[in-house]
């Protein structure tokens, strides 16, 4: 599995834009990069994800960096509520066609008034 | 409610007591994943199960532990004679094919007295 590397914690200011780094040097042409969030006492979340070209949709914005060796997960305008452990995951593939999701320790993103 | 639903949302059980947990897939998935998340740790992936067949369980405890997802009804993991160190939140998640995002439940939340 590729190793992701995420900071460990991260503070926003409600209103503005959140930029979640993530490290994923050994990732494989075929591997995807995910984003989920878990909020406290919740499930984890699926945010988004991507291969190699960026992605957006109604919750977030992913860039992958040309050489797919790191991403950046962007939470346009921050609120309250995204307060959250974020969790980048490069998905492992297996000659069953199928992947599990390996979660680590994620960063821990603060949003404050 | 068409998320994962997962119950009961919080079991306790004695040492040595059977603990049944249910997960219902969002319609029209019929992938069902397993994990568990220990005290102030990620979650780690326990089983995956596809309509009445075990696709893959190589993270569950090689003893005590089972999981079925039968034809009709929900997803059961079932953890026999409770151990204290099977305290745990257990997560289920389910996707509509292998390579799909998995969508999770808000886990159960296993006590052992």
């Amino acid at each position: 599995d590729a190793k992701t590397t995420q900071p460990p914690s991260m503070d926003c200011a409600e209103g503005r834009a959140a930029n979640l780094p993530c490290n994923h040097s050994t990732i494989s042409g075929n591997e995807y990069v995910y984003w989920y969030r878990q909020i406290h006492s919740q499930g984890p979340q699926y945010i988004i994800h991507g291969l190699k070209n960026n992605e957006t949709n109604e919750m977030a914005s992913l860039i992958i960096t040309e050489d797919r060796k790191s991403s950046t997960l962007i939470l346009p305008h921050a609120t309250l509520r995204d307060t959250a452990v974020y969790y980048c995951i490069v998905r492992a593939s297996t000659t069953s066609g199928y992947s599990t999701l390996t979660f680590g320790k994620g960063t821990m993103l603060l949003v404050s008034p | 409610n068409a998320g994962v639903m997962q119950n009961p949302r919080h079991l306790v059980r004695r040492r040595g007591q059977e603990a049944r947990l249910r997960c219902s897939p969002m319609k029209g998935h019929s992938h069902v994943y397993w994990y568990r998340q220990l005290p102030e740790e990620g979650l780690k992936f326990m089983v995956y199960l596809q309509k009445e067949n075990i696709i893959d369980e190589s993270g569950m405890p090689k003893e005590r532990f089972s999981a079925e997802f039968p034809k009709e009804g929900p997803s059961i993991l079932r953890i026999q004679q409770v151990v204290r160190g099977d305290s745990a939140a257990y997560f289920c998640a389910s996707s509509m094919g292998q390579d799909q995002p998995q969508h999770f439940g808000d886990g159960t939340r296993l006590s052992i007295l």
